[in-house]
């Protein structure tokens, strides 16, 4: 079955650009799914972050959307996520999903620290 | 920026039935798109538990259970079990701003 692995920095300075990878395994990417990546800060609520088709057809949450840039490799099997001017606050875990009806397969996340 | 309210926990003793409540507004839960429920255990991704607001996945126990209606949703576990012991979080859609995908703010389930 399809399986997701997220990688990518551990530690990112202020003000500098958070930049993660997620893997695409057991499956294309280019199946009709959509491809997110959600965040949980910690003891704290998941935030959905935006998706991505494998078209290139993106969709971001306004809150986050002018920092946000996320894009697909097809032929790396792949998609990424890169957040500009980062602060203490988006220190976070970071996973990747696939959205069927629901964000039915995730990856195990990987936890990122903004700090100097 | 959790627009889906959820009790911060809920409690019940093995055998018991607990519900988690999560409301929403006009612009989500309101507009007749889907709930969803997530439970994670600590350390973990979270695992999907309901989609579709009553529907359960292939593996999900049949103590889960899900419910739809006006502004809000609820998840029911009956006969709770140590195991069950997680957070849950409720998700949908909601249509406001240029539409996006929304989480519950997120319930804590503890077995006494």
């Amino acid at each position: 079955q399809v399986q997701l692995q997220e990688s990518g920095p551990g530690l990112v300075k202020p003000s500098g650009t958070l930049s993660l990878t997620c893997a695409v395994s057991g499956g294309s990417i280019s199946n009709s799914n959509w491809w997110s990546w959600v965040r949980q800060p910690p003891g704290k609520a998941l935030e959905w972050i935006g998706e991505i088709y494998h078209s290139g057809s993106t969709n971001y949450n306004p809150s986050l959307k002018s920092r946000v840039t996320i894009s697909v490799d097809k032929s790396k099997n792949q998609f990424s996520l890169k957040l500009s001017s980062v602060t203490a606050a988006d220190t976070a875990v970071y996973h990747c999903a696939r959205k069927d009806a629901a964000f039915d397969v995730w990856g195990q996340g990987t936890m990122v620290t903004v700090s100097s | 920026q959790s627009v889906l309210t959820q009790p911060p926990s809920v409690s019940g003793a093995p055998g018991q039935r607990v519900t988690i409540s999560c409301t929403g507004s006009s612009s989500n839960i309101g507009a007749s798109y889907d709930v969803h429920w997530y439970q994670q255990l600590p350390g973990t991704a979270p695992k999907v538990l309901i989609y579709g607001n009553s529907h359960r996945p292939s593996g999900v126990p049949d103590r889960f259970s899900g419910s739809k209606s006006g502004t809000s949703a609820s998840l029911a576990i009956t006969g709770l079990q140590a195991e069950d012991e997680a957070d849950y979080y409720c998700q949908s859609y909601d249509s406001s701003l240029s539409g996006f995908y929304v989480f519950g703010t997120g319930t804590k389930v503890t077995v006494l």
